[in-house]
């Protein structure tokens, strides 16, 4: 069974950029879409978008499309999420989730990673 | 403000039956299948239900969702301790072109 192991804890300063990786353990990612989810403290659930590291195909929540870049390593079992122009409210834990079906954006996430609390702070 | 809007918060005694509602209109709900998501306190989100009332293996039948129209529903009968956690729901929004979440309903065990 496939884990989504993700990198660890960022502090930012504000108008910078932090870079979240997410490693597939125990298996590769294959074709499903590894989907990015953050959630501020003490607050809701919030899809950011996510990557097909196959093929490279990404799609974008409406509110982050400017802001956010998907890439994939297929050779490292790697999906990595990076977020600039960092404010304050972006302050959240970030989550990596493969989805239940191959090829699909549907939004059952049946894999989760571990969560990385990224910081913006001046 | 969410999108899909939950009650905030819900309660029961172990062994009751405790419903959250999720409300949504014809672009979310109305359109698309709904997904029910369990967050414990610390931990990452556990998908509970997906395509309106399939549970994944390993998620017991005490958890049950349903839709009606532009609403959903998810029930825990027997409540029991370990429930005790928020619980939110999702579903693909066809004019947002974006996913909604609810803001989440955080289930307390008396």
């Amino acid at each position: 069974q496939v884990q989504l192991v993700q990198s660890g804890a960022e502090v930012k300063k504000p108008g910078s950029s932090v870079k979240v990786s997410c490693r597939a353990s125990g298996g590769t990612f294959n074709s499903y879409v590894v989907n990015w989810v953050r959630q501020a403290p003490g607050k809701g659930l919030e899809w950011m978008g996510g990557i097909i590291p196959m093929s490279g195909t990404a799609n974008f929540a409406q509110k982050f499309k400017d802001r956010v870049i998907f890439t994939a390593d297929e050779s490292t079992t790697t999906a990595n999420m990076e977020l600039s122009s960092l404010r304050s409210e972006d302050t959240a834990v970030y989550y990596c989730a493969r989805c239940l079906y191959s090829s699909s954006w549907y939004l059952a996430f049946d894999v989760w990673g571990q969560g990385t609390m990224v910081t913006v702070s001046s | 403000q969410s999108v899909l809007t939950q009650p905030p918060s819900a309660s029961g005694t172990p062994g009751q039956r405790v419903t959250i509602s999720c409300s949504g209109s014809i672009s979310n709900i109305g359109s698309n299948t709904v997904i029910w998501y369990q967050q414990r306190p610390g931990t990452a989100p556990k998908l509970l239900i997906y395509s309106n009332n399939q549970r994944p293996s390993g998620v017991p039948d005490r958890f049950s969702g349903s839709r009606s129209g532009t609403s959903a529903s998810l029930a825990i009968s027997g409540l029991q301790s370990e429930d005790e956690a928020d619980y939110y729901c999702a579903a693909w929004d066809d004019s947002l072109h974006d996913a909604a979440f609810g803001g989440g309903t955080k289930v307390t065990v008396l």
